[in-house]
């Protein structure tokens, strides 16, 4: 499975975008790529997925490289809840389904 | 209803006892996972069950024995845990295991947290 790397931390002010890049230069073709992120002390929660078009919910927007080397997880504004570790995955849709979490970034909302 | 709940919230163990986890979804999914996370560190996946049946073991010592008695339910149980056990151990579930394009995201519970003295 493709490895992810992202910035171990990163600061954001209160009500600004946040947006945490995430490296996956090895992604192939039929890797999706997640976003989660976990709140101290409580279990990973989802965010958004996107295969190769830009993605976008309730929570976050999610941009693919046309590439797909890379993307970006926007936070259009955020608050201090959003501070959180938040991890950037590439999965392969095939039966025997695996998340690999890496290390994730550390995002801290400043008031 | 999108939770999924853990039970016990915390467990202190003898490295003699035995004692077992709880996992319960009522979300109709038919994958379920145990994660084990230690301290500053990411999840690391343990074992996935698919249709009751166990899917993945990521060569987990047999201490810890997985169990899905139904599509609701996922136990682990616990025996002869050594320290090093001691982690927070995250139940997740989703509809079903990613095939071809499909793919499906998980939810996962608040997990328990086991210390083992």
């Amino acid at each position: 499975d493709a490895k992810t790397t992202q910035p171990p931390s990163m600061d954001c002010a209160e009500g600004r975008a946040a947006n945490l890049p995430c490296n996956h230069s090895t992604i192939s073709g039929n890797e999706y790529v997640y976003w989660y992120r976990q709140i101290h002390s409580q279990g990973p929660q989802y965010i958004i997925h996107g295969l190769k078009n830009n993605e976008t919910n309730e929570m976050a927007s999610l941009i693919i490289t046309e590439d797909r080397k890379s993307s970006t997880l926007i936070l259009p504004h955020a608050t201090l809840r959003d501070t959180a570790v938040y991890y950037c995955i590439v999965r392969v849709a095939r039966g025997g389904d695996k998340i690999i979490f890496g290390k994730g970034t550390r995002l801290h909302i400043l008031p | 209803d999108t939770e999924v709940t853990q039970t016990p919230k915390h467990l202190v163990m003898g490295m003699t006892n035995k004692k077992s986890l709880k996992c319960e979804q009522h979300m109709g999914h038919r994958a379920m996972y145990w994660y084990k996370q230690k301290a500053k560190k990411p999840p690391e996946l343990m074992f996935v069950y698919s249709y009751e049946k166990l899917s993945i073991n990521e060569s987990v010592p047999s201490r810890f024995s997985p169990e899905c008695p139904n599509s609701s339910l996922l136990n682990l149980h616990l025996h002869a845990l050594q320290p090093e056990d001691s982690a927070l151990y995250l139940c997740a579930s989703s509809q079903g295991l990613a095939q071809g394009k499909r793919s499906y995201e998980q939810y996962f519970g608040p997990g328990t947290r086991l210390t083992v003295t």
